[in-house]
């Protein structure tokens, strides 16, 4: 079955600074999702970015689907995006969302 | 425009007693999710509706978990008998079809002691 890695498992980061978070799954990907979860909140959805690029505020998105990758790129990193971030992955459109383990952000002051 | 909606937030169940959660997804949507999340597993599959219709089951979780979909507004899933190691945090998901956005309730904390 449809597999997903993330990386980091976890990045402390001081305000101001640029993150990364990387997504590679194991199969063609026709549905992808990425989640934000504050600890102990809700999981909100970031992106829903099969393939492409997407923009939203200082959070970029870009999906390579040939390749199986996605990245989630956070600009001007600030306290309040501290928590885990989750991509999510379906290898068709009748098929579950399967989930990466997560990253763990902290943003230090 | 109401969100998936939840209850209880918390559940205290005695080990081997009957529990039942409970989720409203999004009005409209057609697809829905109960996930468990746990620190060790993360996020992990119980059950998948589409249109009421049971699309997949989480394999493992079959034997003592039970999700139903009584109509598309109104979902339940019955855990019988608890266990001490079924203590995690029960999350119910909706989309509209299967490549739409998925949106999140708030979760269940189950607490089995």
């Amino acid at each position: 079955g449809q597999q997903v890695q993330q990386s980091p498992a976890s990045l402390v980061l001081q305000e101001g600074e640029n993150a990364e978070l990387q997504c590679n799954f194991s199969s063609t990907a026709t549905r992808l999702q990425w989640f934000y979860q504050h600890p102990g909140g809700r999981l909100v959805s970031l992106f829903y970015n099969p393939s492409g690029t997407k923009h939203t505020g200082r959070l970029t998105s870009t999906t390579v689907t040939n390749e199986r990758r996605s990245s989630l790129h956070i600009s001007s990193s600030q306290t309040t995006d501290s928590g885990t971030y989750f991509c999510a992955i379906a290898s068709s459109s009748f098929s579950k969302l399967v989930f990466g383990q997560g990253t763990s952000l902290s943003v230090v002051p | 425009d109401a969100g998936v909606t939840q209850t209880p937030r918390h559940e205290v169940a005695e080990k081997g007693q009957t529990i039942i959660l409970k989720c409203e997804p999004v009005s409209g949507h057609n697809d829905l999710f109960w996930y468990r999340q746990t620190k060790i597993q993360g996020l992990e599959l119980l059950s998948y509706f589409r249109s009421k219709s049971l699309m997949e089951d989480g394999g493992a979780f079959k034997d003592r978990f039970k999700a139903e979909m009584l109509n598309s507004s109104f979902s339940t899933l019955k855990i019988q008998p608890t266990e001490p190691k079924d203590s995690a945090v029960y999350l119910c998901a909706s989309s509209f079809g299967g490549a739409e956005t998925l949106y999140f309730g708030s979760g269940t904390r189950l607490t089995v002691l």
